[in-house]
């Protein structure tokens, strides 16, 4: 079974200083996605970065990035140059099928940003 | 700006009162999902729509139900809310993908209280 795994219930960070939020998961089909997504206080969740499995280089995008080790199973997500507006909940997901596909979560980093 | 809606953003209900909530978009995507969040916890699918085609998840309970008229159009129906039914709940849409796989475009989410 198809599983995602963040140890790191809550983290803080020094604004302006990079932090990286650890994302494990577990699948054996080699065919696969890995997201983070943004939940702030208001509810909504925020799509922030792709990573595919057969990708050969580590996605970016802006300030957020991706560590993808593959033969770790894992996919952490680095924010560089934090800012007071980062502190959220942050979720890894995993998507696999087709004809739409389905996330599975992990459960989440909640992230503290002190200025 | 294209986007995902959901109405109400706050609905409370009585135990055992009918609900539904509503998700429409902008997007023109083929995919629906609908997910519930409770306090703390990850999102979790209930179910989703390829177009019409209708795909539910093995743990979702028969009180949950889903109808697509059109395209831009789902709705989520709690025939008899329950206490434990109290949640986020998510709507999601995608494109189908043709290479890897498509980010999710979440709406803000619709909070339900059961009295």
């Amino acid at each position: 079974a198809q599983k995602i795994t963040q140890t790191q219930p809550g983290m803080f960070v020094q604004e302006k200083e990079a932090v990286t939020l650890d994302c494990t998961y577990d699948t054996s089909d080699p065919s696969y996605g890995l997201f983070w997504y943004k939940q702030p206080s208001s509810g909504e969740m925020i799509f922030l970065i792709y990573q595919g499995s057969y990708d050969q280089q580590n996605a970016t995008e802006g300030r957020y990035s991706l560590n993808f080790q593959k033969a770790r199973k894992s996919a952490n997500l680095v924010i560089s140059a934090s800012q007071l507006g980062d502190s959220a909940m942050y979720f890894c997901a995993m998507i696999q099928g087709a004809r739409g596909g389905k996330l599975i979560f992990g459960q989440g980093t909640e992230l503290s940003v002190k200025p | 700006d294209a986007m995902v809606i959901q109405n109400p953003r706050y609905q409370v209900t009585q135990f055992g009162k009918p609900v539904t909530l509503s998700c429409s978009q902008t997007l023109n995507h083929n995919v629906m999902y609908w997910y519930q969040q409770k306090s703390s916890q990850a999102p979790k699918l209930l179910f989703h729509y390829y177009d019409k085609d209708f795909n539910n998840e093995a743990d979702t309970p028969d009180n949950f139900q889903s109808r697509r008229p059109n395209t831009s159009f789902c709705f989520l129906d709690i025939r008899s809310p329950g206490l434990g039914d109290a949640a986020m709940y998510l709507c999601a849409t995608s494109r189908p993908q043709i290479q890897g796989y498509n980010e999710q475009f979440f709406g803000p989410g619709t909070r339900l209280t059961v009295l």
